[in-house]
């Protein structure tokens, strides 16, 4: 049972247009999510992270909104440029309810291409 | 600095014999983690390890998988008589709490023949 759900395996875009990456949640008890970036034969790095008290969080050219009541998240990269084609990870956590942030919970991932 | 360094970064073993992993933390980080990913999949936590509190195992598939953290920093996670199903890259990730980001080492790839 997937509790985090990416469910585009991969997304093509033209530099210099958004890139739009989409994330759903079941676990009612999430309460901050993250999005991860991995490129072959590295592991995944951190990108950008949300709490559930927020809507969105921006950092440069990366933004991450939050809909509690759908239970789903985005990332938005504007403008896309080709470095950015790497794949992307959603992941969650419960930190109030686990009494510790402990694991993360990823989603199976959505390979962006940006084509120049 | 230095980041998370995984050990080896392939592996090649035959069905039935035992692997161990080697992970590297960076230095000072107390919270160890380790996760896999099958193909076509997203990171499965298995073990995790906060200072010299118990490790938290819930995420082991089997017994056949154990992970040891040794002086409160190198882990090793040892599979024993592999499956192919075993196959998959193994990641560490390293966080200085248990709140923090979590940083990941580049995963070693294991393929089970």
């Amino acid at each position: 049972d997937q509790q985090v759900k990416q469910n585009s395996p991969s997304l093509s875009v033209q530099e210099g247009r958004i890139s739009i990456l989409n994330c759903d949640y079941t676990n009612s008890m999430f309460d901050y999510f993250l999005w991860y970036k991995k490129y072959p034969a590295e592991g995944p790095t951190f990108l950008i992270s949300i709490s559930s008290i927020k809507d969105k969080n921006e950092d440069g050219r990366f933004t991450v909104f939050l809909n509690k009541s759908a239970k789903h998240l985005s990332l938005h990269i504007v403008p896309s440029q080709p470095g950015d084609s790497a794949v992307y990870f959603c992941a969650a956590k419960a930190v109030i309810s686990s009494g510790s942030a402990r694991q993360l919970t990823f989603g199976s991932g959505t390979q962006l291409t940006v084509l120049p | 600095g230095a980041g998370v360094s995984q050990s080896p970064s392939n592996k090649v073993t035959e069905k039935g014999k035992d692997v161990e992993l080697r992970c590297d933390p960076i230095s000072g980080h107390t919270a160890l983690y380790w996760y896999r990913q099958s193909l076509g999949q997203g990171l499965e936590f298995l073990i995790y390890f906060q200072g010299n509190s118990a490790p938290d195992k819930s995420g082991l598939p089997s017994d056949r998988f154990s992970a040891e953290r040794t002086g409160g920093s190198v882990s090793t996670l040892t599979i024993q008589r592999t499956q192919q199903e075993d196959s998959a890259v193994y990641l560490c990730a390293s966080s200085p709490t248990v709140k923090s980001e979590q940083y990941f080492g580049p995963g070693t790839r294991l393929t089970v023949t």
